[in-house]
């Protein structure tokens, strides 16, 4: 099945520094990929639609100018929490789906765990 | 976005007996429905999906079922293993149909 990479796996940052995860789809190209954040025991949250070689899409609530998106390549979208804080403390976890492929099934990458202290 | 809701939130069963976890969702236009599960820190993993052109779907011990005329879609496993415990979420497809809607999940405990 399609594979889908995220880095790194786990962060911790001081309050106010920035923040970049990347994901990757590993064997497919992926025009769209996902960004979801999820508070423990809660569910996944989606924040954004990223768009290969445009803006990305924002859920309602989420802003933009804190959490920037940048999806350059067909492979590759990366996540930026700029200016970030203790309750920016989450799971992200970001998915792609096989457009090209036909494919309904969205591929998860294993998440990324940021701690602000 | 699409209004995703799920029932139970925790549902414990004794080994061996049947779980069933319901969603209900919002657009009726939405035509793909995946159910996952994820366990401890770890990324969701699909288990089954289905498609609206069809009621229901079954894979060994899990089965789907879909009522598109209530908007509503369940998750049945049967024959329940203490390794089934986990946090089942289900999904529906937004307006664009791109991207997904996440039910707020369900705990499912397997009491051996």
């Amino acid at each position: 099945g399609a594979v889908v990479s995220q880095h790194p796996s786990w962060v911790i940052c001081k309050s106010g520094t920035s923040v970049k995860i990347e994901c990757r789809s590993l064997d497919f190209q992926a025009t769209t990929m996902f960004w979801y954040r999820q508070f423990p025991k809660q569910s996944l949250m989606l924040m954004a639609t990223s768009n290969e070689g445009s803006k990305a899409t924002y859920e309602q609530g989420v802003e933009k100018d804190k959490f920037l998106i940048n999806h350059a390549s067909l492979t590759l979208s990366t996540l930026t929490v700029t200016s970030a804080h203790p309750e920016d403390s989450s799971f992200y976890i970001c998915s792609a789906r096989d457009f090209l492929g036909g494919i309904d099934e969205q591929y998860f990458g294993p998440g990324t765990r940021l701690t602000v202290t | 976005g699409e209004n995703v809701e799920q029932h139970p939130s925790t549902l414990s069963v004794q080994e061996g007996d049947s779980a069933v976890i319901k969603c209900t969702y919002s657009d009726s236009a939405s035509n793909y429905f995946p159910w996952y599960k994820q366990e401890l820190g770890k990324r969701p993993q699909l288990i089954i999906d289905i498609r609206s052109n069809v009621g229901e779907k079954k894979d060994q011990r899990i089965a789907v079922t879909l009522n598109k005329t209530a908007k509503h879609f369940s998750l049945h496993i049967t024959e329940t293993q203490p390794e089934d415990s986990a946090v089942y979420f289900c999904a529906a497809p937004g307006n664009t149909g791109n991207q997904f809607y996440f039910g707020t999940g369900t705990s499912l405990t397997v009491i051996p």
